[in-house]
């Protein structure tokens, strides 16, 4: 069975700087699919950004970025500039494409922005 | 296109209640899957409809069950409530749930059991 681990339960950054979220995973699969989701307070789950396995390059969306280590089996996620509007839960996210619909999730990093 | 809805949005019930839980896709997305979340177990996985078939299953009791429909909305029972059953209920749309797809959650169902 898979796991995904993120080993820091909160984290807090100033606004405009750089903070990055560390995730760690286990698999014995070699094709599978890496997630970072984002929940703000009681708002809606959204999908931050993705990564395929087989790419080699580092996914990357606007002022985030991941940093993905296959063989150390570790998946972390940089955001850059931060914002206050960052302020969220971040979920590190594992799919393993036989295992049609499901998704591990890690126990979450709560991230504050400070102003 | 509008984004996954789940209805309703709060919930409360009592020890051995039963519940009805609704989520309707997004347009076109063929596969519903479900999940559970709870601040001390995160985010654990139920079950994944596609086709109105059950293809995934997590590790939970029977008492835990869902179905889908041919316009693709899904629903989940709770039947004989525990107080343990409180958790955000989160159900999440995909094309086909197959690797080339992304999950679009909904805003969830708070259930509250007393």
């Amino acid at each position: 069975a898979q796991t995904v681990t993120q080993s820091q339960p909160e984290m807090s950054v100033q606004e405009a700087e750089t903070v990055t979220l560390s995730c760690t995973y286990d698999t014995s699969e070699n094709n599978y699919y890496l997630f970072w989701y984002k929940q703000p307070p009681s708002r809606q789950m959204i999908l931050v950004i993705r990564q395929e396995a087989y790419k080699q390059q580092n996914a990357t969306e606007n002022r985030f970025s991941v940093n993905f280590q296959k063989a150390a089996k570790s998946f972390s996620l940089k955001i850059s500039d931060s914002q206050l509007g960052d302020t969220a839960m971040y979920f590190c996210a594992f799919m393993n494409p036989t295992n049609a619909g499901k998704s591990t999730f890690g126990d979450g990093t709560t991230l504050t922005v400070k102003p | 296109k509008a984004g996954v809805t789940q209805t309703p949005r709060y919930l409360i019930k009592t020890r051995g209640q039963q519940v009805t839980l609704s989520c309707s896709p997004i347009s076109g997305h063929r596969s519903v899957s479900w999940y559970q979340q709870t601040p001390g177990q995160g985010l654990q996985f139920l079950f994944e409809y596609f086709s109105e078939t059950q293809r995934n299953k997590g590790n939970f009791p029977g008492r835990f069950s869902g179905r889908q429909f041919s316009n693709s909305r899904s629903e989940m029972n709770v039947s004989t409530l525990e107080l343990g059953d409180s958790a955000l209920y989160l159900c999440a749309s995909s094309l086909d749930g197959t690797r080339t797809d992304t999950q679009y959650f909904g805003p969830g169902t708070r259930l509250t059991v007393l």
